[in-house]
């Protein structure tokens, strides 16, 4: 199975600040990255795929990025609602394979 | 609008059985693929299984020969049956309907808890 290292596990930041997550796969997943911001008793969220693709409705402030085996999801300006706990998800291969997670609160 | 929603979760003891479902609107989970993930508690999201259009379906190792997915066209219901359950499957299940490849559309999940 494919193995996806994500790093921070958790992070610190303020409103306004930028934020910047990593995933690294340990093979090879071309573009079949996405990411998901999960909050507690709420349905996980898609918020990119095919690494770079915003998923509809998403704000603009989220991007990633990347290919390969090194990926980023960046939050350009953390607003409120952000806080929350974001894992990667690779769809190159069964079985799919999610991050450890990072959790984003409040500094 | 697209709204899954899982039932079926509850306590059980180890060795137990149960099964969950996940009823679907505004989407067809006979011709999409649908997948279970879980998150036990304190822990990260874990994929656990697949069901494609075709009806052909993969398991995470943890799972295989223990659960089983499958649908129902005629009341657009996911199912997961979970046999020999184990403490270790305690966890959130989340139903999952994909666009463009990915888990795109989610439920807010059905708690299993596994215990004597």
């Amino acid at each position: 199975a494919i193995q996806m290292t994500q790093s921070p596990s958790s992070l610190s930041a303020s409103v306004g600040d930028r934020v910047t997550i990593t995933c690294r796969a340990s093979q090879g997943i071309s573009s079949d990255l996405g990411w998901y911001q999960l909050k507690p008793g709420k349905a996980p969220k898609r918020l990119i795929f095919a690494a770079s693709t915003l998923h509809s409705g998403v704000p603009s402030r989220f991007s990633g990025s990347g290919s390969g085996t090194d990926f980023t999801l960046t939050i350009s300006s953390l607003q409120p609602d952000d806080f929350a706990t974001y894992y990667c998800l690779q769809v190159y291969s069964y079985p799919l394979t999610f991050g450890g997670g990072t959790k984003v609160d409040i500094k | 609008e697209v709204e899954l929603v899982e039932s079926g979760g509850g306590l059980v003891q180890p060795g137990g059985s149960l099964r969950l479902s996940c009823a679907a609107s505004g989407f067809t989970v006979s011709t999409n693929y649908m997948s279970w993930v879980r998150q036990a508690p304190g822990k990260g999201l874990e994929w656990v299984s697949v069901v494609y259009s075709d009806g052909s379906t993969q398991y995470a190792d943890s799972v295989k020969g223990r659960f089983s997915i499958s649908r129902d066209h005629s009341t657009n219901t996911l199912y997961l049956q979970m046999n020999s359950l184990k403490t270790e499957d305690s966890a959130v299940y989340y139903c999952a309907g994909y666009s463009y490849g990915y888990p795109g559309y989610w439920g807010q999940g059905t708690l299993v808890t596994v215990s004597s």
